[in-house]
């Protein structure tokens, strides 16, 4: 069936360092890719999203790159700041109506 | 403000209680949803809505039950509270092909 698979489950780096978090999809129909950040005891807000027309997008220090002939796609944050710290979601959208979400991947910036 | 409400954020019951959590949305959005959400972790969805009187059951099996009598109301229903259920339960909203928007969650406790 559907599915989103999302690696790594957890990251650490250096602040100002870069990190990187990779989505696989399964459904070559999806269309729609947003990444949503949870802070501790806070809800998924959206940061960033890219539709299958689009191969990258930027804003500011996150971009999110995609290719759709291996149906993945990356979240990038540049210069990691503490407040970066929290779990990140992928998601997918297929044609119809459901939003696939992967299982998460919590973040960490050392100071 | 347009946004998404929960109510209550945090409930402590006790095994076998009928509960409601309460979800409203002011943002006009056709298609509602909940998802259960241990800390942190990964999000499943247990129910969604395409619109008014339309209701359906998402992926994790849910004891729960749910109406859309009208538009900007989605509640959530537990007939008979278990420990089992104990988690965060939280409401979003969209449009077609478009991000979710997340309330704040109700923590629920059930003892």
């Amino acid at each position: 069936g559907e599915n989103v698979e999302q690696h790594p489950s957890t990251l650490s780096v250096q602040e100002g360092d870069s990190a990187v978090i990779k989505c696989t999809y399964s459904d070559s129909a999806s269309n729609y890719f947003p990444w949503y950040k949870q802070e501790l005891g806070k809800r998924p807000q959206l940061i960033i999203d890219i539709r299958s027309n689009v191969g990258e997008k930027k804003d500011q220090r996150i971009a999110v790159t995609l290719n759709k002939t291996a149906k993945h796609f990356s979240l990038h944050i540049t210069e990691t700041q503490p407040e970066d710290s929290a779990v990140y979601f992928c998601a997918g959208f297929t044609g119809g109506f459901k939003t696939i979400f992967g299982a998460g991947t919590r973040l960490f910036v050392k100071a | 403000e347009a946004d998404i409400y929960q109510t209550p954020r945090y409930l402590v019951i006790g095994t076998g209680k009928k509960i409601t959590l309460e979800c409203s949305q002011t943002m006009g959005h056709d298609k509602m949803y909940w998802y259960q959400q241990d800390p942190g972790m990964e999000l499943h969805l247990i129910h969604y809505s395409y619109g008014v009187n339309s209701t359906e059951k998402g992926d994790l099996s849910s004891e729960s039950t749910v109406s859309r009598i009208r538009t900007e109301h989605f509640p959530l229903t537990l007939e008979s509270a278990r420990p089992s259920h104990t988690s965060q339960y939280l409401c979003a909203s969209s449009d077609w092909g478009s991000p979710l928007h997340f309330g704040n969650g109700t923590r629920l406790t059930v003892t």
